[in-house]
């Protein structure tokens, strides 16, 4: 079955600065991947997503590439705000299911 | 519009005993999807229903484990004999039918569950 393995488990940065996670998947049949941030306590919320036919998606401070080749994909965040204090779950479907990485706890210093 | 709810939201019970979870999902989405998130972890995928019928239960981790979904709509997750390693956060999530194989999920607010 798929594997997700996500990187860095936690990250700190200053506000304004950028962040970037880094995720790989195994299963090449995977053609949709999203991103979800979850608050503490709350749901998953999707973020921003992309599939296989796109190389890179772009949404105001969130983006998102995507390397079939190399089974990799990343999720960049600029101009961090406090508010994008979460952890953020990359996610691979090679079907309908999503499998999930383990996740990246990001906080952003004010 | 409503989003997908759940119910109960916090439910504690002994060991051995059984417990039923539900999700309704938004109205109109015809894939529905239970999530186990233990804490400080990812989530887990358990089982996929489309319609009534569930083609995908391969993540169940045992037969103590069983879903239904009903009039296409709520589903039930049933945990019989729990076990303190189901303890977990149990997460519904629904989403439209479409060509492509991935679509977005939309989740619940989810199901805390501490077995003691």
């Amino acid at each position: 079955g798929e594997n997700v393995e996500q990187h860095p488990s936690t990250l700190s940065v200053q506000e304004g600065d950028s962040a970037v996670i880094k995720c790989t998947y195994s299963d090449s049949a995977s053609n949709y991947f999203p991103w979800y941030k979850q608050e503490l306590g709350k749901r998953p919320q999707l973020i921003i997503d992309i599939r296989s036919n796109v190389g890179e998606k772009k949404d105001q401070r969130i983006a998102v590439t995507l390397n079939k080749t190399a089974k990799h994909f990343s999720l960049h965040i600029t101009e961090t705000q406090p508010e994008d204090s979460a952890v953020y779950f990359c996610a691979a479907s090679p079907r309908r299911a999503l499998t999930f990485g383990s996740g990246t706890r990001l906080q952003v210093q004010p | 519009g409503a989003g997908v709810s759940q119910s109960p939201s916090n439910k504690v019970t002994e060991k051995g005993k059984d417990v039923e979870l539900r999700c309704d999902p938004i109205s109109g989405h015809t894939a529905l999807y239970w999530y186990r998130q233990s804490l400080g972890q990812g989530l887990e995928f358990l089982i996929y229903f489309q319609g009534n019928s569930a083609p995908d239960k391969s993540g169940l981790p045992s037969d103590r484990f069983s879903a239904e979904r009903t009039g296409g709509s709520v589903s039930t997750l049933t945990i019989q004999r729990t076990q303190q390693e189901d303890s977990a956060v149990y997460l519904c999530a629904s989403s439209r039918l479409t060509s492509l194989r991935g679509n977005e999920q939309f989740f619940g607010p989810g199901t805390r569950l501490t077995v003691l």
